[in-house]
């Protein structure tokens, strides 16, 4: 299976901080690399797919980046509503679909 | 609007069949364009993917799982289901079923989710 590792599992921040998530793989995945936002509750929203792309209707202060092992989600300033658990998920290998452990974002 | 809710029961026996049904509106599950499948979320486990099935009928299992689970789909209803059989407590979780693009491989649309317990 491919491993997905994020880090750091949480973190603490301000509304306006700019914010960076970052996640590796545990082998060469490409840009098949999907990241998700889950608040309490919920089922995890897609954000960003294929590493850098643009889920429609997320705003445009969530970007991604990486290819190959590592990647990374940053949100240029953040807003009261970005306060929630993000996941990245590979979808490279089509037999075993992993994520990573999440990261809790919390309010300084 | 694309809608995606599961149902079924929260408490299963130790040993007895989990059997879960997702209720698809706004989407049809014979589209070629998309796979349907099943995440299941745990404190121990986090996120693990289940499974999916294609519009075709063809299945696609998480390996640690194949043994125990089965999806099937019931296009007159546009509902599918989930099947894991001979549960124990490991497999306690918030059970979710998502849209999967076929071509991008996201799941792009989920369930609210719905807690099964097991008990030990």
């Amino acid at each position: 299976d491919i491993q997905m590792t994020q880090s750091p599992s949480s973190l603490s921040a301000s509304v306006g901080d700019r914010v960076t998530i970052t996640c590796r793989a545990s082998q060469n995945i490409g840009s098949y690399l999907n990241w998700y936002q889950q608040k309490p509750g919920k089922g995890p929203k897609l954000l960003i797919y294929a590493a850098s792309s643009l889920q429609s209707g997320v705003p445009s202060r969530f970007s991604g980046s990486g290819s190959g092992t590592d990647f990374t989600l940053t949100i240029s300033s953040l807003q009261p509503e970005d306060f929630a658990t993000y996941y990245c998920q590979q979808s490279y290998s089509t037999l075993m679909y992993t994520f990573g452990q999440g990261t809790k974002l919390e309010i300084k | 609007q694309l809608q995606l809710q599961e149902s079924g029961p929260g408490l299963v026996k130790p040993s007895e069949t989990l059997s879960l049904t997702c209720s698809v509106s706004g989407a049809s599950l014979t589209s070629t364009s998309y796979y349907w499948g099943w995440i299941r979320q745990s404190p121990e486990k986090g996120l693990e993917w289940i499974g999916n099935i294609y519009s075709s009928g063809i299945t696609y299992y998480n390996p640690s799982l194949k043994s125990r689970v089965t999806i099937s789909v019931d296009t007159s209803k546009n509902q599918f289901s989930l099947r894991l059989s001979s549960v124990t407590a490991a497999d306690t979780a918030v059970y979710y079923c998502a849209r999967q693009d076929h071509s991008s491989r996201i799941f792009d649309h989920w369930g609210q989710g719905t807690l099964v317990t097991v008990p030990s």
